[in-house]
């Protein structure tokens, strides 16, 4: 099955400073690759998603990458806020919206330094 | 994107008791899916569960300890059965059904004692 590896576990930034974190997968069948967001007390949420005929993707402040030959996908986060804390998660999955589930990365406890 | 409900959003329950929790969405899905996330830890697809069949289990994971039902398009509920203390976790709820992706409930928070 897929194995999803992420690094690193714990990521402390300076306010406005760039973020980034890193995730690899085994599975060559895996074509959809979301990060979620999840602060403490509450559900994953969606933050920005990719599909493996994409090599880029933004959305204002977030953006992700992906290197399929690699099997390597990154989100970037610039201009860091305080809001920005929190833990994200990578995941894979063989099909975005169908009728695979997600295995998730452990996971990026990310601090931002007032 | 489908707007999810989880009840209950936590409990404590006793050893050796089930619990049993419900997921409802706002508008038809065709896949439902339970995770488990253990305290401190990523999630773990438990199942997934298709309206009109059995509900597929991950490795590690059994429908007489994690039974589920999916009797509609917007509900489903997991049962977590004969519960000890290792089963204390946050229990998610998740669905899809069309380009925007998995959402995910808020959770229900179980404390086993």
């Amino acid at each position: 099955g897929e194995n999803v590896e992420q690094h690193p576990s714990t990521l402390s930034v300076q306010e406005g400073d760039s973020a980034v974190i890193k995730c690899t997968y085994s599975d060559s069948a895996s074509n959809y690759f979301p990060w979620y967001k999840q602060e403490l007390g509450k559900g994953p949420q969606l933050i920005i998603d990719i599909r493996s005929n994409v090599g880029e993707k933004k959305d204002q402040r977030i953006a992700v990458t992906l290197n399929k030959t690699a099997k390597h996908f990154s989100l970037h986060i610039t201009e860091t806020q305080p809001e920005d804390s929190a833990v994200y998660f990578c995941a894979a999955s063989p099909s975005g919206g169908g009728a695979d589930g997600l295995t998730f990365g452990k996971g990026t406890h990310l601090i931002i330094q007032p | 994107s489908a707007v999810i409900s989880q009840k209950p959003s936590r409990d404590i329950c006793q050893r050796g008791t089930s619990l049993t929790i419900q997921c409802q969405v706002d508008s038809q899905v065709t896949m439902m899916f339970w995770y488990r996330q253990q305290p401190g830890q990523s999630l773990t697809l438990i199942a997934t569960a298709n309206q009109g069949s059995e509900a597929t289990y991950e490795s590690g994971f059994v429908i007489d300890k994690f039974p589920i039902s999916r009797p509609n398009l917007t509900f489903s509920t997991l049962t977590v059965s004969n519960m000890s203390p290792e089963d204390s976790s946050i229990y998610l709820c998740s669905v899809t059904g069309g380009s925007y992706g998995y959402t995910f409930g808020s959770g229900t928070r179980l404390t086993v004692v």
